[in-house]
């Protein structure tokens, strides 16, 4: 069946560092992945959205990659800050379905 | 602020109880969905009406329904309440049919004791 991870659910890093964030699917070929962003208690909030044809798109300090070989997204943000801790989402439609799939999400933690 | 308003913010129920949760999706978006998200597990889609019919379910149980009304604001409805159906339930909007972009709301945070 087709499958949306991420592999960490925690991922600790020092202020003004880039942090990178793993999405991976199996076993179908989305069209598009999203990234959300979650803080505890409130609804997700999109942040990008990148189509199968588009290697990278980029939003102020996001980059967002698609990798349809390795079957795989990255979510960077760059000059980390305290302010970006959160829970990011990786969301996909799925196969035969415009339904969303959200992977379970990577907390991440900004240490100043 | 998204636009999505989802009354109440919190509930505290017994089992065996039924609730009402209610979406007012963003001004000029046709389509609701409802997710839950319980603490370990993701976001679980639960079902989707656009325009007033129901166009998807997800995992959603039979003792749960739901049904968008002519001005397109929505209600859940979950009766004979389990302790496990404590949750956060989460109401989105797209203007489209198909999902694209979701503007979520804050969510209601049901407790069932």
């Amino acid at each position: 069946s087709q499958k949306i991870e991420q592999n960490s659910e925690a991922l600790n890093i020092q202020e003004g560092k880039t942090a990178t964030l793993t999405c991976n699917y199996t076993n179908y070929s989305p069209a598009y992945l999203q990234w959300y962003r979650q803080d505890p208690g409130r609804g997700p909030v999109f942040l990008l959205l990148i189509r199968e044809n588009e290697k990278e798109k980029r939003k102020e300090r996001l980059k967002v990659t698609f990798d349809t070989t390795l079957k795989q997204s990255l979510f960077h943000i760059t000059a980390s800050q305290p302010a970006d801790s959160a829970t990011y989402l990786c969301v996909s439609p799925g196969a035969g379905s415009y339904q969303l799939t959200f992977g379970k999400g990577t907390k991440l933690s900004v240490i100043p | 602020d998204s636009g999505v308003t989802q009354t109440p913010k919190h509930l505290i129920t017994a089992t065996g109880q039924r609730v009402t949760l209610r979406c007012s999706p963003r001004s000029g978006d046709l389509s609701v969905y409802w997710y839950q998200q319980s603490l370990d597990q993701g976001l679980q889609f639960l079902i989707q009406y656009y325009n007033g019919e129901e166009r998807a379910k997800g995992n959603i149980l039979e003792r749960f329904s739901a049904q968008q009304f002519p001005d397109l604001h929505s209600e859940l409805n979950l009766s004979s309440l389990e302790l496990g159906d404590s949750a956060l339930y989460f109401c989105a909007s797209s203007r489209d049919l198909n999902v694209g972009k979701l503007f979520f709301g804050s969510g209601t945070q049901l407790s069932v004791l």
